[in-house]
């Protein structure tokens, strides 16, 4: 089955530095992966997604590239900002008919302290 | 806005109650879903209408059940609730080539 795998959080960054959250994959035939964001008290929201490996999905300075070949999806951002401070989901959804399905890891807490 | 609106926001229940989560989109998607978060957990599925008219289930659904009334609404019920339903539910909706759009949630905690 499809499983996706996070880092473990939480992470605390000093601002204006470097991020990576990982996130590996298991998954059958050619799955798109997203990340999403959740902040404080509200739900979800889309940050970025890839549909083919070696694709490049970026957003609001955060980047990810989906690598078939080690199954990884980890996000980065060069710069990161408090507003930045939110919990960071991956996840994947298999491709072909009747694949509806997200599959999320368990998400990771990013705060980010001035 | 277009989007996912959950109602209620918050609920408390008393062991064996009952009650439904309404959640109804504009988007004109096809698919929703209804999904709960749990610490630790991340997010569970719990049923999913892949369109007008069908259900099925996910990953978690016992002690649930849901109705897709029309395009626009996709509703989830609780019975007889339980101590283990306490959580965060999350309602979404997408099209099969695009990600989810989330509702804003509804905390309900079962006592």
């Amino acid at each position: 089955g499809n499983s996706v795998t996070q880092m473990e959080g939480p992470v605390t960054l000093s601002e204006e530095a470097f991020l990576t959250i990982n996130c590996t994959y298991t998954a059958t035939g050619y799955p798109s992966l997203f990340w999403y964001v959740q902040y404080p008290g509200e739900g979800l929201q889309l940050l970025l997604k890839a549909t083919k490996a070696d694709d490049k999905g970026s957003n609001k300075g955060f980047e990810a590239t989906y690598r078939k070949e080690t199954t990884s999806f980890h996000l980065e951002k060069g710069s990161v900002q408090v507003s930045d401070s939110a919990v960071y989901f991956c996840a994947l959804r298999n491709s072909g008919a009747g694949s509806y399905q997200l599959t999320f890891g368990k998400g990771t807490k990013l705060s980010v302290i001035p | 806005n277009a989007g996912v609106t959950q109602t209620p926001k918050f609920q408390v229940l008393k062991t064996g109650q009952s009650m439904t989560l309404q959640c109804a989109q504009d988007m004109n998607h096809n698919s929703m879903y209804w999904y709960r978060q749990d610490p630790g957990m991340g997010l569970r599925l719990i049923y999913y209408s892949a369109s007008e008219g069908t259900t099925d289930k996910g990953e978690v659904p016992n002690g649930y059940n849901v109705s897709r009334l029309n395009k626009r609404e996709f509703s989830l019920r609780l019975e007889s609730a339980a101590p283990s339903q306490t959580s965060v539910y999350f309602c979404a909706s997408s099209e099969v080539d695009y990600g989810y759009t989330f509702g804003s949630g509804t905390r309900l905690t079962v006592v």
